[in-house]
This record gives C-alpha cells, structure tokens and sequence, in this order.
C-alpha cells in the first residue's frame, strides 16, 4: 500500500520560505509516477502547486516565480520550497502521486502551514 | 480562480440519486482525461473516478464518471449519509499547462 506523510513547519513566518517534505512508503519513487504538491486554502478549494518526474518539474504558473519541488531517492521522499511567503499561502498542503492522466490517486493527511508573524 | 466550474451544492434524499456537473473548456476538459474526488470533513481527497469513466479499486460502482465536450458529469446513485462531502473534478490544463481542480461542490443527503 502506497502511503505519503507530509512534515515541516506548522508556522511560517511573513516573507520567510516554507519548506515541506513528503516521505513515501510502499512504493520506491524513482520507478515512476509524478510527485506533486496541492493545497487548500481554509475553506476554499484545491490549488496544484507542481509535480516532479524523471523528466523534469513541472509548477503551476502563478506561482512558478517562487517553487522548487526536488527528489532525493535515497530517502525516498521530495521536497516543496515556497519562497516570499504571505498570509495568502496559508493552507493545508498535501502531498499526492500523480498518473500521467493528471490523476492523483495516493495523498497524504496534509499540513497545515500558517503564515503570520 | 478555477478554470472549471461547478455548481456550489446539489443535495438529494437517501437512496436517490445525483449528478454535480464540471465545466471547462477545450483546452482543459475538451482534451484531457477527467478526473472526480471525494473529500469528507477534515481529511484529504480521495480519487473516485479517473480517465474519465474509471473507478479505481475499492471504489463501489454507485459513482460514476461520464464526459462530453467540455463538460463532465459525476453521477451517485444510491446516496446514503457517508457520501456528504466536498466533490471536486480534475483534469491537465494543455494552454496553461497545469493541473486544474474544479471549483467544488457540496453534496448534501436530506
């Protein structure tokens, strides 16, 4: 069974870079898929952030100019850096695997991170 | 700002059924894949329909996935209580080059 757990930093603070990472279990992600990161704002709906492949990334356009997603296989897990952070970046973030379809059909229970000062 | 649309609630008694609608445009559902999610209080998404029409394992045959153009329809037959929740349609933008999740829609049961 495919799982994802996401940790990091519950608070962030203005202007500041929130880090993330996702540890994935039951399946190695070297071997495929895409590895992405989706968020949701409190009461508000879903925004994909970007995902990572063998190939490359590939980030939601509004908000290119600020994320990095990277691999590290050993550890079997990735990473999201978001920089330059606002109150507008509060939410819960989830890690999720994603089919070449645009499916994501494994997700993590989410973070929730909080930008205040 | 969601490029797909949906109705903000449908809501039905047990036992009947409903259909929460997505619509989107060439570039995004006219040609790619749908995908539907199923997200209860307080937990994550849960992939319900994928491909379109394609329930992946576990997930009971009450819900089901149609496209047509630019619109998709998730239809639940059967509604019983546990399938409250925010629904929300998914699919790869080819203009913008992104994923794109709709915009909602909360399933009420009577």
């Amino acid at each position: 069974q495919v799982q994802l757990q996401e940790s990091g930093p519950g608070l962030v603070k203005p202007s500041e870079t929130l880090s993330l990472t996702c540890g994935v279990s039951g399946y190695s992600i070297s071997s495929g898929y895409y590895w992405g990161w989706i968020r949701q704002p409190p009461g508000k709906g879903l925004q994909w952030i970007g995902s990572i492949y063998h190939l490359g990334t590939y980030y939601n356009p509004s908000l290119k100019s600020r994320v990095t997603i990277s691999m590290d296989t050993s550890k079997n897990q990735f990473s999201l850096k978001l920089s330059s952070v606002t109150a507008a970046d509060t939410a819960v973030y989830y890690c999720a695997r994603g089919t070449r379809y645009s499916s994501h059909d494994y997700w993590g229970q989410g973070t929730l991170v909080t930008v205040s000062s | 700002q969601s490029v797909l649309t949906q109705p903000p609630s449908v809501s039905a008694a047990p036992g009947q059924k409903v259909t929460v609608s997505c619509s989107g445009s060439s570039s995004n559902i006219g040609d790619n894949y749908v995908s539907w999610y199923q997200q209860l209080p307080g937990t994550a998404p849960k992939l319900l329909i994928y491909e379109n029409n394609q329930r992946p394992s576990g997930i009971p045959d009450r819900f089901s996935g149609s496209k047509s153009g630019t619109s998709a329809t998730l239809g639940i037959t059967g509604l019983q209580s546990g399938d409250e929740a925010d629904y929300y349609c998914g699919t790869w933008d080819s203009s913008l080059s992104a994923d794109v999740f709709g915009t909602g829609t909360k399933v009420t049961v009577l």
